[in-house]
């Protein structure tokens, strides 16, 4: 079982704002990071870090934390961005990586 | 522009070890300043961190692989490699290298990924 909580299925329409979250006893020390996956593609980093995203990630895209639950926020959904989307950070010791185990955004 | 690249079987038997080796190229895996990752994915599910291996030959593994795991590291190949031994159909999923730098948290560059089979 994963130690990061995030929700199976998320929805928005088109244009709209989606929140996708990410629940861990860990996120109250250690930050959140997050990746898209595309059908058959390797996970990409979009955000990491207080709320930075890697060269080429849209500015759509933001991240924030609230004591232990990590948030990752589509502001304008774009057809393009229907994908998985998963947190990881560290375990509460710190000495270990943990995923969360993914949330699947439909773009209506 | 740094790039991994797994190598290994796509087909496993049972009971058999898995071996898996990433290469890097773009940058020199000797610097010190990463861990280098496996992560792996069964068709449909989630992403599960394996373990993390750097050049100093220290090792953090998965507690649920541990006792079947092996890291290592090869700075004059730039390369390093991934032994799981005593595999099942469990073990069947598509394997990621990846790089993190030493105190984050984030995965970046990964590999492309590599099926891995464990069938007779």
């Amino acid at each position: 079982s994963s130690e990061l909580t995030q929700d199976p299925a998320v929805s928005v329409a088109l244009g709209q704002t989606v929140r996708i979250t990410c629940q861990g006893a860990s996120l109250a020390t250690f930050y959140a990071s997050w990746y898209q996956q595309k059908s058959g593609q390797a996970p990409v980093l979009i955000i990491y870090g207080k709320n930075n995203r890697p060269s080429g990630i849209p500015d759509r895209f933001s991240g924030s934390t609230s004591q232990d639950t990590a948030s990752l926020t589509i502001t304008g959904a774009q057809a393009e961005d229907e994908a998985d989307y998963y947190c990881n950070s560290r375990d509460t010791s710190g000495n270990l990586w943990v995923f969360g185990g993914g949330t699947k955004l439909t773009v209506l | 522009q740094v790039q991994l690249q797994e190598s290994g079987p796509g087909l496993v038997k049972p009971s058999q070890t898995l071996s898996l080796t990433c290469s890097v190229s773009g940058a020199s895996i000797g610097i010190g300043r990463y861990y280098w990752s496996w992560i792996r994915q069964p068709a449909g599910k989630g992403l599960e961190w394996i373990g993390r291996v750097h050049i100093s030959r220290s090792t953090k593994y998965n507690p649920s692989l541990e006792s079947r795991l092996t890291l290592s590291v090869d700075t004059s190949k730039n390369q390093f490699s991934l032994k799981l031994s005593s595999v099942t159909a469990a073990d069947t999923a598509v394997y990621y290298c990846a790089r993190v730098k030493i105190g984050a948290t984030e995965f970046d560059p990964w590999g492309q990924g590599i099926l891995v089979t464990v069938s007779s």
